[in-house]
């Protein structure tokens, strides 16, 4: 059984810090890693992808993938409290080279304090 | 393109009912995703399309559940005889690529 693992929270941290989150995968033969974020009673929105080893910004935003360790994080910088939502981790199966479906952690649920 | 469409919203509906939820995926689109979402846990997978072509459906949670895409666009999902263990947000999300495109999603309250 394929597993994403993440720290469910929640994680509080005052506006303008930066908040981290976590996420471990048990597949090694994996390549494509996903953010998502969602607002409460809302769908999930991409925030981030990564496909290779190291780090990749988008504004404030930046992921951070180690495939030797099966970890993938994401940061974000100045947070604010419009970032106050659950970011979840998923790690995308493949089937002979194919696109598959998405296997999703739980969620880390994210609190941005004024 | 206004994105992944799903209809209805929400559907509440009585035990031993069926259900049938539709969703439009973005136009250019070939692969559709189902997925089931219940509180505090992330999306679930459980059928996905390439074009007509269900690709991989053994995570439907049991024969109760059934999709279909007819001709490649547009899809169903139906879960026939509903529990109330079937509450939950049911999300549908299209690619052209790496990346899925979530709907809103349908909201079933089973009483």
């Amino acid at each position: 059984q394929k597993e994403v693992e993440q720290n469910s929270g929640p994680l509080s941290v005052p506006e303008g810090a930066i908040a981290s989150l976590n996420c471990t995968y048990s597949d090694r033969v994996s390549q494509s890693f996903f953010w998502y974020r969602q607002y409460s009673g809302k769908s999930p929105e991409l925030i981030m992808s990564i496909y290779s080893n190291g780090d990749k910004e988008d504004g404030r935003f930046t992921a951070q993938l180690n495939k030797a360790s099966q970890y993938v994080s994401l940061l974000i910088r100045d947070s604010q409290p419009s970032d106050s939502a659950t970011y979840l981790c998923a790690v995308m199966m493949n089937y002979g080279g194919s696109q598959g479906n998405l296997i999703f952690g739980k969620g880390t649920k994210l609190s941005v304090k004024p | 393109d206004t994105g992944v469409s799903q209809d209805p919203r929400h559907k509440i509906t009585k035990r031993g009912q069926n259900v049938t939820f539709r969703c439009d995926p973005i136009s250019e689109h070939n692969r559709l995703y189902w997925y089931r979402q219940t509180l505090g846990q992330g999306p679930e997978f459980l059928t996905y399309f390439q074009n007509e072509a269900q690709l991989e459906k053994s995570r439907l949670l049991s024969d109760r559940f059934s999709a279909e895409r007819p001709k490649g666009s547009f899809s169903t999902l139906e879960i026939q005889r509903t529990e109330q263990g079937d509450s939950a947000m049911y999300l549908c999300a299209s690619s052209g690529g790496y990346i899925q495109y979530f709907g809103a999603g349908t909201r079933l309250s089973v009483l």
